[in-house]
C-alpha cells in the first residue's frame, strides 16, 4: 500500500541554524501539508500547497518558513533560522483530491530538536 | 472558524469490551467531514475512519465505528472488542474548506489505555 515517507525521523539542532524536512507523499496525489505538534499537544496545520504554490498558511507560518517541491516526488518544509519553540513533531500528508470524500495521509513525522 | 472539542482526556477500558471516545465540533459550513486518527507511542498518525456530514449512515470500519450524531453535533469513535495494542492517542479532526483549499481542524486528543 502507499504511503508518505519522511526523512529524516529525528533531527538536532541548535538555535539559528537552517533545517530542512523532507516528505515524499504518495505518488498520484495533488495535495501536500505540512502539521506540526508540539509535545503533548494537539496537531496543528502549518501550510497547504498545490500546483507549485501555498493554498494556504497558518499564523505560524511565518518568514521563517518555506516549502517548496523542488522535483516530481519530494516535499520539503525549510525553516530558516530555529527557535527553541520549533521543537515539535512536523507531520507532512497528501490527499489526491479536496472532495467530500479523501482523506489526507499523513507521513510518520520528523522529531525536531533544538537546542 | 471550525472547532473540535475532545473532553476526555484519558480513557481506561479492559481489553475486550468496548469503548466510546467523545468529540464533539462546531461549524457553520453545511457540508463537512469528520475524521478520527490514532498515534500510537511511536508518534505516527494513522487514519482510522471518516464521517461525511451528508451521509446517512453511520461509518464503520472493522471494530471501528463512527456514533454520528448531527443534530448534536457530535462523533464519537467506538471501538470494540478492545485491543492491547488499541491503547494510543486518539485525534477527532474536522476537514475546513476555504476558497478551494483544504486543512485539518484537530482537537486535543484522547489517551486510551487499554488493561489486560
Amino acid at each position: 500500500e502507499p504511503e508518505v515517507t519522511q526523512t529524516p525521523s529525528h533531527q538536532v539542532t541548535q538555535m539559528g541554524q537552517e533545517v530542512i524536512l523532507r516528505c515524499v507523499p504518495i505518488s498520484n496525489h495533488l495535495y501536500f501539508y505540512w502539521y506540526r505538534q508540539i509535545l503533548g499537544q494537539k496537531v496543528e496545520f502549518l501550510v497547504s500547497f498545490y500546483n507549485n504554490e501555498i493554498s494556504e498558511k497558518s499564523e505560524i507560518f511565518d518568514d521563517q518558513f518555506s516549502v517548496e517541491r523542488p522535483d516530481g516526488s519530494n516535499f520539503t518544509l525549510k525553516i530558516r533560522s530555529t527557535k527553541l519553540e520549533d521543537s515539535a513533531m512536523y507531520f507532512c500528508a497528501s490527499m489526491w483530491l479536496v472532495s467530500s470524500t479523501d482523506t489526507q495521509y499523513f507521513g510518520p513525522g520528523t522529531r525536531l530538536t533544538v537546542l | 472558524a471550525q472547532k473540535i472539542t475532545q473532553t476526555q482526556p484519558g480513557m481506561f477500558v479492559q481489553e475486550k469490551e468496548a469503548v466510546t471516545l467523545d468529540c464533539t465540533y462546531d461549524t457553520s459550513d453545511p457540508s463537512y467531514g469528520l475524521f478520527w486518527y490514532k498515534q500510537p507511542s511511536s508518534g505516527e498518525m494513522i487514519f482510522l475512519i471518516y464521517q461525511g456530514s451528508y451521509d446517512q449512515q453511520n461509518a464503520t470500519e472493522g471494530r471501528y465505528s463512527l456514533n454520528f450524531q448531527k443534530a448534536r453535533k457530535s462523533a464519537n469513535l467506538v471501538i470494540s472488542a478492545s485491543q492491547l495494542g488499541d491503547s494510543a492517542m486518539y485525534f477527532c479532526a474536522m476537514r475546513a474548506v476555504q476558497g478551494g483549499s483544504e486543512k485539518l481542524v484537530f482537537g486535543k486528543g484522547t489517551k486510551l489505555t487499554v488493561n489486560p
